[in-house]
């Protein structure tokens, strides 16, 4: 099992251009989040999923979007990028067994100039 | 609003010290207190608690919950330098859906 992986790694970006991040689970997990860390500031929830076709916002959604088409993938959208969307993003998944027990890709870091 | 505030921010120890690490947080109807690991790249689960008094333990690491003083703490003994990393505490309130409130972090370094 690859458990969770995304897409791409690394990414530069210029303010006002758009990207797709691609997160991919192969555990069957229901719910999905997307998260960005910044220096100094933990998790914070950007958009989650609780099963295919739903989403839902989270703390930061401002400037992002979200779709769940199917089960195994979910996919954060910057539209318009900016320079405060410079940050690492995470993707991770759980089973509706144990919800608590989040499993994390390994991170995009993006940089927006 | 739910909020999780860590401390210290950063600790740097030699091994074999012990340490303490502390995450007090508010949360309407409370479900569930978490711990995480986070070394290079993505965070680990470690713990999950929901009871008052009731340590878990793995290895060297143990924590515990007090929820009538709102907090836990995670403790390391005899520390590693493979136990430098950022530990993440969560907090999940009752809701529809599993959504964790993390804190920003504990840095711990240990020096050999």
């Amino acid at each position: 099992n690859a458990g969770v992986t995304q897409t791409p790694k690394f990414r530069v970006l210029k303010t006002g251009q758009s990207m797709t991040l691609l997160c991919a689970q192969d555990m069957n997990h229901e719910y999905m989040y997307w998260y960005r860390q910044d220096p100094g500031m933990g998790l914070r929830l950007i958009h989650y999923s609780v099963g295919e076709g739903t989403t839902a916002k989270g703390e930061v959604p401002d400037g992002y979007n979200v779709s769940r088409l199917k089960k195994q993938n979910f996919l954060l959208g910057l539209e318009s990028a900016a320079p405060s969307q410079t940050s690492v993003y995470f993707c991770a998944s759980a089973g509706t067994s144990k919800p608590y027990e989040q499993y994390f890709g390994p991170g995009t870091r993006l940089t927006v100039t | 609003e739910d909020k999780v505030v860590q401390s210290p921010l950063s600790l740097v120890v030699h091994e074999g010290d012990t340490v303490t690490l502390n995450c007090s947080y508010e949360v309407t109807n409370f479900r569930s207190l978490l711990w995480y690991k986070q070394e290079k790249k993505a965070p680990t689960f470690l713990f999950m608690l929901t009871s008052s008094g009731i340590e878990k333990k793995s290895g060297r690491l143990s924590s515990i919950l007090d929820k009538k003083e709102l907090f836990s703490i995670l403790n390391i003994t005899a520390t590693q330098t493979g136990d430098s990393a950022i530990y993440l505490c969560a907090v999940v309130g009752r809701g529809g859906s599993y959504i964790p409130t993390f804190g920003r972090g504990t840095s711990l370094i240990v020096h050999p």
